[in-house]
């Protein structure tokens, strides 16, 4: 089974309006993180948020939130006041027992989501 | 401080023929990782090592090695390429902050093109 799912192969969304990429997720590890990345067309990847399964609140970075509902498994994105520049393939992606340095390095992927913005 | 570097950026081999992707970073990191990217897959990890003289295999180990002789660098052989091993691959270190959160570096990436 997919450790990571983004259903979302491609999403549309209008310059300064918000926009929702889903990301659930399995597993049975009780401490785990979740990490959302973007890759510009350029090909880097770029780290924007994270979240551990401990963390009470939701995760913030300036237009980036994370919509962390544990019960459900997920770990929405949502990009405020979307910009031309964020047009890019996002990937949502977890580390299992973040109590372990052991497993530092180790992320497991989804398929990823290709946002792109329009004026 | 560079972070994480990749050689070469673009490779195109033969089929049967080996080679060896760089990677290295200046950041004192134990952790490193390898992933590679295919089309409508997402990044999948190969090796990973959680310091020198120590290393584990991914998810999608088969045709490849890795060693780790020194925190800085953790190069990636392909022993005998095949078509499947087109892909562009990442090389990736990590920490973990004081705060038990992870930052994972990614490098640049390498372009490899098997015929």
């Amino acid at each position: 089974a997919q450790k990571i799912t983004q259903t979302q192969p491609g999403m549309f969304v209008q310059e300064k309006e918000a926009v929702t990429l889903d990301c659930t997720y399995d597993t049975s590890d009780p401490s785990y993180g979740l990490f959302w990345y973007k890759q510009p067309s350029s090909g880097e990847m770029i780290f924007l948020i994270y979240q551990g399964s401990y963390d009470q609140q939701n995760a913030t970075e300036g237009r980036y939130s994370l919509n962390f509902q544990k019960a459900r498994k997920s770990a929405n994105l949502v990009i405020s006041a979307s910009q031309l520049g964020d047009s890019a393939m996002y990937f949502c992606a977890m580390r299992e027992g973040m109590n372990r340095g052991s497993t530092l390095g180790r992320l497991y992927f989804g398929r990823g989501t290709q946002l792109t913005v329009w004026p | 401080n560079a972070g994480v570097t990749q050689t070469p950026k673009f490779q195109v081999l033969k089929t049967g023929q080996s080679m060896t992707l760089q990677c290295a970073q200046d950041m004192n990191h134990e952790y490193m990782s390898w992933y590679r990217q295919d089309p409508g897959m997402g990044l999948r990890l190969i090796h990973y090592s959680v310091g020198a003289g120590i290393t584990d295999q991914g998810e999608v180990p088969n045709g490849y090695n890795v060693s780790r002789s020194t925190t800085e660098d953790f190069p990636l052989r392909l022993l005998s390429a095949a078509p499947s091993q087109t892909s562009v691959y990442f090389c990736a270190s990590s920490e973990l902050s004081a705060a038990s959160t992870e930052t994972q570096y990614f490098g640049p990436g390498t372009r490899l093109l098997v015929l």
